[in-house]
Formats: structure tokens, C-alpha cells, sequence
């Protein structure tokens, strides 16, 4: 069982938008500003899409944007594109003994 | 631009100990960065396993920490994965990873390698 939850899968027509939480508990989510979200295509590795909560790498669209309301955070993809059909991840700083936990990911499919 | 290269044998007999070694490129393994190690078993999600500093500090998994041992070697420029008294449990895509400079914390893993597939069979 996965540290953090996530829906296992979502759903999204192109151009909309599509939202995935990420419920943990005060001990990571909720007790830091430190929430990231990966995103990977079948038989690649993991890309950084969203790190501290909100803020965006270098290279990854405004279309990403993240989120967060006490021990929920949330990833938002407006303006659905086929490529952004993958497996997400969240992804939250846990303290200095647990250190970093995952979600158990979620299946974005774009219909 | 960073890069990392995860190498080891693809192959570990139950019991035994799973050694990778992760070597960085385009960058200095004694930067201000966490090195980390993460696994995603076949059709699963990702599983931090643990990171270590260029001093050798390190942090683990708690549910794997009895068993893994994370060690840098600066010489090299790269660093290491041992994991001891595996099972079929342990067959994973085993990936190293760098945080994103100027990220707030070690969550967020900027640069991956390609992953390797470890396979725990007799």
C-alpha cells in the first residue's frame, strides 16, 4: 500500500481539463510545502513535472499546474493533448526519517 | 546537462545481494546535490528506496533500510546500490536519480537515468 493515494485512473477529451489528488496525511503533505508530480510514458523513465506544490522545471508546459489544500495536493492538465496520456505520480517530503514518499499513481487517459 | 547511467547485473539469485552503480556525467558528484535510487517492480508504481550526499550522508526507505546500503564513490563519479537478501520481491526497474537544483527539499528528481531491470530468480 502505496504512502500516499491516488485515484488509479482518470479520464480527459482533448482540450479539457483534467485534475489528480494526491491525499496524504500532516506528517508529509500536509506538513510541508514540498509536493512534486512525475509524469511517464510506458517504458520510460519518470520526468519531473511539478515541484514544490506549484512551481514548473524548465521546459514543461503552463498547461501543468499544481496545487494544494491541507492534506490534499493536486495536479491540474488543461488543454488535453494526446501526448499527455501516461502514469502520474505524486511525490511529497516526509520528514527526516521516512524522508520521501510516492502515490501509488494514476492512468491518464486521453479519450 | 546531467546524466546518469544506471549499470549491474540484470540477474540476482534469491538471497543474494543486488549491486548497481549509478555513474554521473556533465556533472561533479561532489555538487550540492542528493543522489538517489528508486524502483518501480513490472507494472507497479515508484518506490523511493533512498539518497545519499556527496559527505556520505544518507537516508533510507525505512522499510528497506535493513537491508540497503547507498555509498558514493567520488574518484569515479558515481554511486552505488546494495541490496541485501533479496526475493522475487526485490525484481524491479531500479532507477538513480538527482534533486533539481534549487528545489526546497530531496523530493524532487530533476534527472533520471534510464532505469535497469533487476530480475530475483534462481
Amino acid at each position: 500500500q502505496s504512502a500516499l493515494t491516488q485515484p488509479r485512473s482518470v479520464s480527459g477529451s482533448p482540450g479539457q481539463s483534467v485534475t489528480i489528488s494526491c491525499t496524504g496525511t500532516s506528517s508529509d503533505v500536509g506538513g510541508y510545502n514540498y509536493v512534486s508530480w512525475y509524469q511517464q510514458h510506458p517504458g520510460k523513465a519518470p520526468k519531473l513535472m511539478i515541484y514544490d506544490v506549484s512551481k514548473r522545471p524548465s521546459g514543461v508546459p503552463d498547461r501543468f499546474s499544481g496545487s494544494k489544500s491541507g492534506n490534499t495536493a493536486s495536479l491540474t492538465i488543461s488543454g488535453l493533448q494526446a501526448e499527455d496520456e501516461a502514469d502520474y505520480y505524486c511525490c511529497s517530503y516526509a520528514g527526516s526519517y521516512t524522508s520521501v514518499v510516492f502515490g501509488g499513481g494514476t492512468k491518464l487517459t486521453v479519450l | 546537462q546531467v546524466q546518469l547511467q544506471e549499470s549491474g547485473p540484470g540477474l540476482v539469485k534469491p538471497s543474494g545481494t543486488l549491486s548497481l552503480t549509478c555513474a554521473v556525467s556533465g556533472g561533479s558528484i561532489s555538487s550540492s546535490n542528493w543522489w538517489s535510487w528508486v524502483r518501480q517492480p513490472p507494472g507497479k508504481g515508484l518506490e523511493w528506496i533512498g539518497e545519499i550526499y556527496h559527505s556520505g550522508s544518507t537516508n533510507y526507505n525505512p522499510s528497506l533500510k535493513s537491508r540497503v546500503t547507498i555509498s558514493v564513490d567520488k574518484s569515479k563519479n558515481q554511486f552505488s546500490l546494495k541490496l541485501s537478501s533479496v526475493t522475487a520481491a526485490d525484481t524491479a526497474v531500479y532507477y538513480c536519480a538527482r534533486d533539481l537544483m534549487g528545489c526546497s527539499s530531496t523530493s524532487c528528481l530533476g534527472y533520471w537515468g534510464q532505469g535497469t531491470l533487476v530480475t530475483v530468480s534462481s
